[in-house]
C-alpha cells in the first residue's frame, strides 16, 4: 500500500509570491491535515479536510487555504508569501476524521520543503 | 487548553531503556496521549496512543499516572536507529492537536 506522497519535495518562491502545495492520502483515507513545522515553532496545525470539507482549522491567517478533491487529495495554497512562511509543510492522513482520537493513528508524508527568499 | 512540555534533548547509550517524560497539566478529561518518532527528511511517525494506565505495543510503553498530568514513554534496550525527535500530542475530543515541541534522543554506541 502506498504511503502519502507530497509534491513538489522542495520548492523556493519569492516573497509576495503564491505557493500551492500537494497531497496524496493513502487510498482509502477520508481525512487529510496539514501542519507547518518550524525550528523555532515545532508543528503547527494548519486544517484538516474530511469529506471535500474543511473540519478544523488552526491559528493561521487567511493567506493559508487548502481545499480537498472528491478522490481525497488536497492542496493547500500560500498567498502572498513570506519569509516566515519557510517551512517544512506536511501532510498526513487518517481513515477518518476520528482515527487520530481513537487510535491515535494518522500517517505522515515526507513533506514539501519551501524556502522564501 | 492543555500545554504540552518536554525535556529539549536527551542522550543514551545502545541496550538502555530510556524513559521521555511529557508534562500535560491541564489535559482534560476525554483527551488522549500520543507519541510519534521523526526522523531527518521525514513525516513523524505514530509509535503509541494511552488514555490512562499502562499502554505497550511491540516498539515501547506508555505509562500515564491517574492524574494523566504527565505521562512517560518508554522505549526499551535502545539502538542506534532510535536517534530521532520524539514528540508528545495531545488529543482533545473536538479535535484540539496540542503537541510538545519535541525532545531530540541521541543514542550513543
Amino acid at each position: 500500500k502506498a504511503g502519502v506522497t507530497q509534491t513538489p519535495r522542495y520548492l523556493i518562491k519569492t516573497r509576495g509570491q503564491q505557493v500551492t502545495l500537494s497531497c496524496s492520502p493513502i487510498s482509502g483515507h477520508r481525512s487529510v491535515s496539514w501542519y507547518q513545522q518550524t525550528p523555532g515553532q515545532g508543528l503547527q496545525f494548519l486544517f484538516e479536510y474530511f469529506s471535500e470539507t474543511q473540519r478544523n482549522k488552526g491559528n493561521f491567517p487567511g493567506r493559508f487555504s487548502g481545499r480537498q478533491f472528491s478522490n481525497s487529495r488536497s492542496e493547500m495554497n500560500v498567498s502572498t508569501l513570506e519569509l516566515g512562511d519557510s517551512a517544512l509543510y506536511l501532510c498526513a492522513s487518517s481513515a477518518d476524521r476520528w482515527s487520530p482520537l481513537r487510535s491515535g493513528e494518522q500517517y505522515f508524508g515526507p513533506g514539501t520543503r519551501l524556502t522564501v527568499t | 487548553l492543555a500545554k504540552t512540555t518536554q525535556p529539549i534533548s536527551m542522550d543514551s547509550y545502545e541496550g538502555q531503556e530510556v524513559n521521555i517524560t511529557c508534562s500535560h497539566n491541564n489535559i482534560a478529561t476525554n483527551d488522549y496521549i500520543t507519541w510519534y518518532q521523526q526522523f531527518p527528511s521525514q513525516g513523524p511517525r505514530f509509535i503509541i496512543q494511552g488514555y490512562k494506565t499502562k499502554v505497550t505495543n511491540e516498539v515501547a510503553s506508555l505509562f500515564i499516572p491517574a492524574d494523566r498530568k504527565s505521562s512517560t514513554l518508554s522505549l526499551p534496550r535502545v539502538s542506534l536507529s532510535d536517534t530521532a525527535v520524539y514528540y508528545c500530542l495531545v488529543i482533545g475530543s473536538n479535535y484540539q492537536l496540542i503537541w510538545g515541541a519535541g525532545t531530540k534522543l541521541i543514542i550513543k554506541p
